[in-house]
């Protein structure tokens, strides 16, 4: 059966550290992947996605994401954290009905 | 611009009574979802559908309907046989083509008085 775990359930860091979000799926074939961004009472917002081709891919407000095939994994990256990434972060596999991860929420300390 | 609306943003229910969350888009999607998220548990799915006049129960089905009488229009309506309604709906939808992710709706918060 399909699968994505996301193993952190929170994680804080300071404004301005670097950041990386863990996620592992299970799936037969290459999935597609997403990473999901959800601010408190919102739905959700779609970062960035993988389908095929270069591993690396580059998402919305600086987020990037790597795809290992080897570790199973896809973590979601960003250089330096803005107070205003405080967000829940979802990592989701398959398309068009998706199987989601439980979600890591991402705390800023200043 | 081409979005999904959800209403209303908040939602009381009484003991007993049946209450329908409106889920509206204007993206042309063929499949609209319905999510129940509760804390800790991420996004789980109650209905799914993938065509106007059909739809299927997803992983928490009972105490929910559904219709779909309209492409653009997809409402969840929560009866009295769900205990525990108390949550964050989410309404998706998806294009119908594989490499294309789901847009999501601002979310209803239910509430028991």
């Amino acid at each position: 059966a399909q699968s994505v775990t996301q193993p952190d359930i929170h994680i804080t860091v300071s404004e301005g550290a670097s950041l990386e979000l863990r996620c592992n799926y299970s799936y037969g074939a290459t999935p597609y992947l997403f990473w999901y961004v959800q601010s408190p009472g919102q739905g959700l917002q779609l970062l960035l996605k993988y389908f095929s081709g270069d591993t690396l891919v580059q998402g919305i407000k600086g987020f990037e994401a790597e795809f290992k095939r080897s570790q199973s994994s896809f973590n979601l990256r960003k250089p330096s954290v803005h107070w205003s990434d405080a967000a829940e972060y979802f990592c989701a596999g398959g398309s068009y009905i998706p199987t989601f991860g439980r979600g890591t929420s991402l705390i800023v300390h200043p | 611009d081409g979005g999904i609306t959800q209403s209303p943003k908040y939602l009381f229910r009484k003991e007993g009574q049946n209450v329908t969350l409106s889920c509206e888009q204007n993206l042309n999607h063929d499949a609209m979802y319905w999510y129940r998220q509760d804390p800790g548990q991420g996004l789980r799915l109650i209905y799914y559908s993938q065509i106007v006049n059909d739809f299927q129960k997803g992983d928490i089905a009972e105490g929910y309907s559904v219709s779909r009488e309209k492409k653009e229009s997809f409402p969840l309506t929560v009866t009295s046989a769900q205990k525990n309604p108390t949550a964050f709906y989410l309404c998706a939808s998806h294009p119908g083509l594989g490499n294309q992710p789901q847009h999501f709706g601002d979310g209803t918060r239910l509430s028991i008085l």
